[in-house]
């Protein structure tokens, strides 16, 4: 199965919204509402922000929101924050094979 | 507290076997509807997920790679091992240990550090 396509780099200054897109296709993002999102700081364990396209663990700041329209589901960061900079990774559950694909992840850099 | 933590060869030569393992803590393995598996992310490439056990012995295995690819656990140990045959230049990759909380679940909500292999002779 291919990929999602996410861009390599997203950035933003402190306090605007970002926007990290994840493009997939029928039998995957725009399949079903199975969408995560993923935080990874550099040297440390990646960190689920989003699960069920919208859905955030508990413990996750509410500043992280996810959507999805058709086969392109989105990560939206809002008052961005220097914390927040780190790689972020989307992945979808997927019935062909009964398998998970995922993006290649964003960078995000806080200006 | 949740962790797992990967451990294994940080090279293998080409045609080799690589052995992987993950020891996890804070769960066990033998709760209804939890997994452990592996996933993988080649330098500067997407994540690949490779497989999953279940709590119940079932093994589900991505599709790309599922004839070279064995896991298997240990749940008196709280571990799950990987087995990827014929290693080539392809799979240098960091491979992570994931969980799935339940089957019901369709995301891992805990991952491992990761840890870089290398297929190099």
């Amino acid at each position: 199965q291919s990929a999602l396509t996410q861009p390599a780099s997203v950035s933003g200054s402190p306090g605007q919204s970002i926007t990290i897109s994840c493009t997939g296709t029928s039998t995957d993002v725009g399949g079903y509402d199975y969408v995560s999102w993923y935080q990874q700081h550099p040297g440390t364990a990646p960190k689920v922000i989003i699960y069920d396209v919208s859905s955030r663990p508990s413990g996750v700041s509410n500043r992280f929101s996810g959507s999805k329209s058709g086969n392109t589901a989105s990560l939206t960061i809002s008052g961005l924050q220097a914390e927040d900079e780190a790689d972020y990774f989307c992945g979808s559950y997927t019935t062909i094979s009964t398998a998970w694909v995922f993006g290649g992840g964003t960078k995000v850099t806080v200006l | 507290q949740i962790t797992l933590k990967e451990s294994g060869p940080t090279v293998v030569k080409p045609t080799q076997t690589l052995t992987l393992t993950c020891t996890f803590s804070g769960f066990s393995l033998s709760t209804g509807g939890v997994g452990v598996g592996w996933i993988r992310q080649p330098p500067g490439k997407a994540l690949e997920w490779l497989a999953l056990i279940y709590w119940d012995d079932i093994e589900r295995y991505g599709p790309s790679l599922k004839n070279r690819l064995t896991i298997s656990k240990d749940t008196s140990k709280n571990q799950v091992i990987l087995t990827l045959t014929n290693m080539g230049p392809v799979d240098t990759a960091t491979y992570f240990c994931v969980r799935r909380r339940h089957y019901g679940d369709f995301y891992f909500d805990y991952w491992g550090q990761g840890t870089l292999v290398t297929v190099s002779s």
